[in-house]
């Protein structure tokens, strides 16, 4: 069964501190794995997308790392700002047909503190 | 910033009302979708559209349904209102990009419609 699960599933922190999310994934054929930011009352934001070819993308202060060996991806967030509270969701998609089906996970709520 | 909006963005309504929820884009893309999360939980296909006059049933099952007229235009449709039909619904258009023999569906979400069922 196709699967994507994140952890931890709530994170606080305080401002300036660095932090990692965690995405597992049982989803096969393996297309691409995107982290999304998620707003509270808000629609996702993309933030990263990768290949199974692609280990590692930046976007400012966030990371992502993928290891499709192990179907395992992370999220770094470098100096965390209050601006970073949301939920941020691990979006993978499958090779399996022309619609390229996304499998979703819970997300990971993050609450930084002044 | 990606071009797709979604009216209105919080509805309150009563059992049994029709409802319409829009969403339009203007980036030209040819899939649409619509999702359905509850909070804390994560986002549920209901329905999804290759083009114009496609329209297909998602994963999640939904008493909902869509039209796809225009390109341009994707709305979802309630004949009648229930509470069990409280939640919030995201709009999703997206563009594929080609290379290196593969391809990445990026998806553009709009702001979401809360709905509200008393």
């Amino acid at each position: 069964k196709n699967q994507v699960e994140q952890s931890p599933q709530s994170l606080i922190i305080l401002e300036g501190k660095n932090c990692t999310l965690q995405c597992n994934y049982t989803v096969s054929p393996f297309s691409n794995l995107r982290w999304y930011k998620q707003d509270t009352g808000r629609g996702p934001v993309s933030l990263t997308i990768m290949t199974f070819s692609e280990n590692t993308k930046s976007n400012g202060r966030y990371t992502a790392t993928l290891d499709a060996d192990t179907k395992q991806s992370s999220l770094h967030i470098t100096a965390s700002q209050l601006s970073d509270s949301a939920s941020y969701i691990c979006v993978v998609s499958d090779r399996g047909s022309t619609l390229g089906r996304l499998y979703f996970g819970r997300g990971t709520q993050l609450t930084v503190w002044p | 910033e990606a071009d797709i909006y979604q009216t209105p963005r919080y509805l309150v309504i009563g059992t049994g009302k029709k409802i319409t929820l829009e969403c339009s884009q203007t980036m030209g893309h040819d899939k649409m979708y619509w999702y359905q999360q509850d909070p804390g939980m994560e986002l549920h296909l209901i329905h999804y559209s290759y083009g114009v006059n496609s329209t297909e049933k998602g994963d999640l099952s939904s008493e909902s349904t869509v039209s796809r007229i225009r390109t341009e235009h994707f709305p979802l449709t309630l004949e009648s209102a229930r509470p069990s039909h409280t939640s919030q619904y995201l709009c999703a258009s997206s563009e594929v990009f080609k290379g290196a023999g593969l391809d990445k569906n990026i998806q553009y979400f709009g702001a979401g419609t809360r709905l509200s069922v008393l």
